[in-house]
C-alpha cells in the first residue's frame, strides 16, 4: 500500500521547456511534502518542500504546487536545463511526529539538449 | 564542513555472511535514518534515531537487521545472515533536530550473492 505515490517512472524533455513531476498521496495526515533529487551513485538531495498551509513555493526555477483536496503535489522546473537530469523523489510527512517522510519511487527525468 | 559519510561504498559478499555498514552523519545533527532502496524501487524506511530516545525500529524487514547509534554519533547497520534480496543501496540520512530536511550519504551498495 503505497502512501506516495510517483506514477510516471520516467519523463523526458526538451531543454527550455517546463519539466512537470506529479506525486498523489492517499494520507490525510501528511502536512509536510518535499522533493529531492537524485543523481546516479550519489544520495538524494534535497531541492524544495512546501507545507500544507501554502499551494505553492518556489525556489528559481523550481515550484512545487500543492493541491490538498487532490492530495496531489507538482514539481516544475522552468526551464529544464541537461544537469537537470536524475531521479526526482517526492516525500511525505506528518508534523509533529518522528518526522520519518515516506517516499515515492521516484520519477526518472531526462532534459534532452 | 563534512556531509554525511558513508562506508563501504560498495560490498560483495556471499549468501550467508554478516555485514556492517557504517555512517558518520553530520556533526551536531540528532536524528539519524537509515533506509534502503532496491533496484526499481524507492526509498524504505529501516530505522530512525533521534538523540537518547528509544529507536523507531519499526522499518526493520527482519530480526537479522539491527543498528545501533553510539554516542549519538556514528550508526552502524548490520545484517546477519545475509540473503540475496538484501541486495540493495543503503542510505544513511541525518536531520537537525529543528529542521524536516534530511541529508544524505552517497549509500553503500550491498551485493549478495
Amino acid at each position: 500500500d503505497q502512501q506516495v505515490k510517483q506514477n510516471s517512472p520516467s519523463l523526458s524533455v526538451q531543454e527550455g521547456r517546463i519539466s512537470i513531476l506529479n506525486c498523489d498521496y492517499t494520507n490525510s495526515m501528511f502536512d509536510y511534502f518535499l522533493w529531492y533529487k537524485k543523481y546516479p551513485a550519489e544520495g538524494p538531495t534535497f531541492l524544495i518542500s512546501i507545507s500544507s498551509i501554502k499551494d505553492k513555493n518556489e525556489d528559481g526555477r523550481f515550484t512545487v504546487f500543492l493541491n490538498k483536496s487532490a492530495k496531489h503535489l507538482s514539481l516544475h522546473i522552468v526551464p529544464s536545463q541537461p544537469g537537470d537530469s536524475a531521479v526526482y523523489f517526492c516525500a511525505a510527512s506528518e508534523a509533529g511526529g518522528s518526522y520519518i517522510p515516506t517516499f515515492g519511487r521516484g520519477t526518472s527525468l531526462i532534459v534532452h539538449p | 564542513g563534512a556531509g554525511v559519510s558513508q562506508s563501504p561504498s560498495n560490498k560483495v559478499t556471499e549468501k550467508g555472511k554478516d555485514v556492517e555498514l557504517r555512517c558518520d552523519p553530520i556533526s551536531g545533527h540528532t536524528a539519524l535514518y537509515w533506509y534502503r532502496q532496491s533496484l526499481g524501487q524507492g526509498l524504505e524506511f529501516l530505522i530512525y534515531f533521534q538523540g537518547n530516545s528509544a529507536p523507531d525500529k519499526s522499518g526493520l524487514p527482519s530480526d537479522r537487521f539491527s543498528a545501533e547509534r553510539t554516542g549519538g554519533s556514528v550508526s552502524t547497520l548490520t545484517i546477519q545472515r545475509t540473503q540475496q534480496e538484501d541486495s540493495a543501496v543503503y542510505l544513511c540520512a541525518s536531520r537537525d533536530l529543528y529542521q524536516e530536511t534530511q541529508y544524505f550519504g552517497p549509500g553503500t551498495r550491498l551485493l549478495v550473492l
